[in-house]
């Protein structure tokens, strides 16, 4: 089956500084990669997508690229604030098929 | 839109008991997934329904059970309550698309 590696498991930037998250995948035929955020004691939240026709995709101060020949894709967070602070997972699927989720980012931005 | 509701919220139980875990999708959604959470494993893929049938499953014992019923709603079952069975338990739903909407979760402690 599929296999997502995350990267970094934890991460602090100053506020207004940018953060970058980074997942590996390996079953080529995955062509579906959303990125959740969890804040404590709540569910994942969808935050931004990316299908495998598309490099690249941005949302206000959030990006997410894609690079299907290396199979990774990284989340892009600009202008960072302290709200921004939770865990961010990486997911990778092949439509119809399951979830394959990374084993999450703990981002804290400082003040 | 009502979100992913997920009921009940917190549940204690003993080790042996059975315990069923309820899931209400976003209106006009089909697909329900579960998963279950744990710091150490992550965001692991447990089972998911479509139009009241299991489209896909993960890998977990028999003694978790699911199932669907005609207006979406989804159940889950432990069966004989292990110690490593305590985790946040989640439920997706998605309308035809691949995109999830996570609910908050349950909350499990076996004791």
């Amino acid at each position: 089956g599929e296999n997502v590696e995350q990267h970094p498991s934890t991460l602090s930037v100053q506020e207004g500084d940018s953060a970058v998250i980074k997942c590996t995948y390996s079953d080529s035929a995955s062509n579906y990669f959303p990125w959740y955020k969890q804040e404590l004691g709540k569910g994942p939240q969808l935050i931004i997508d990316i299908r495998s026709n598309v490099g690249e995709k941005k949302d206000q101060r959030i990006a997410v690229t894609l690079n299907k020949t290396a199979k990774h894709f990284s989340l892009h967070i600009t202008e960072t604030q302290p709200e921004d602070s939770a865990v961010y997972f990486c997911a990778a699927s092949v439509t119809g098929n399951q979830f394959y989720f990374g084993t999450g980012t703990s981002l804290t931005v400082i003040p | 839109k009502a979100g992913v509701t997920q009921t009940p919220r917190y549940l204690i139980k003993t080790r042996g008991q059975q315990v069923t875990l309820s899931c209400s999708p976003i209106s006009g959604h089909r697909s329900v997934s579960w998963y279950q959470q744990t710091p150490g494993q992550g965001l692991q893929f447990l089972f998911e329904y479509f139009s009241e049938t299991q489209r896909n499953k993960g890998n977990f014992p028999g003694r978790f059970s699911g199932r669907q019923f005609s207006n979406s709603r989804s159940e889950m079952n432990v069966s004989t309550l292990e110690l490593g069975d305590s985790a946040l338990y989640l439920c997706a739903s998605s309308p035809e698309t691949d995109t999830q909407y996570f609910g908050p979760g349950t909350r499990l402690t076996v004791l």
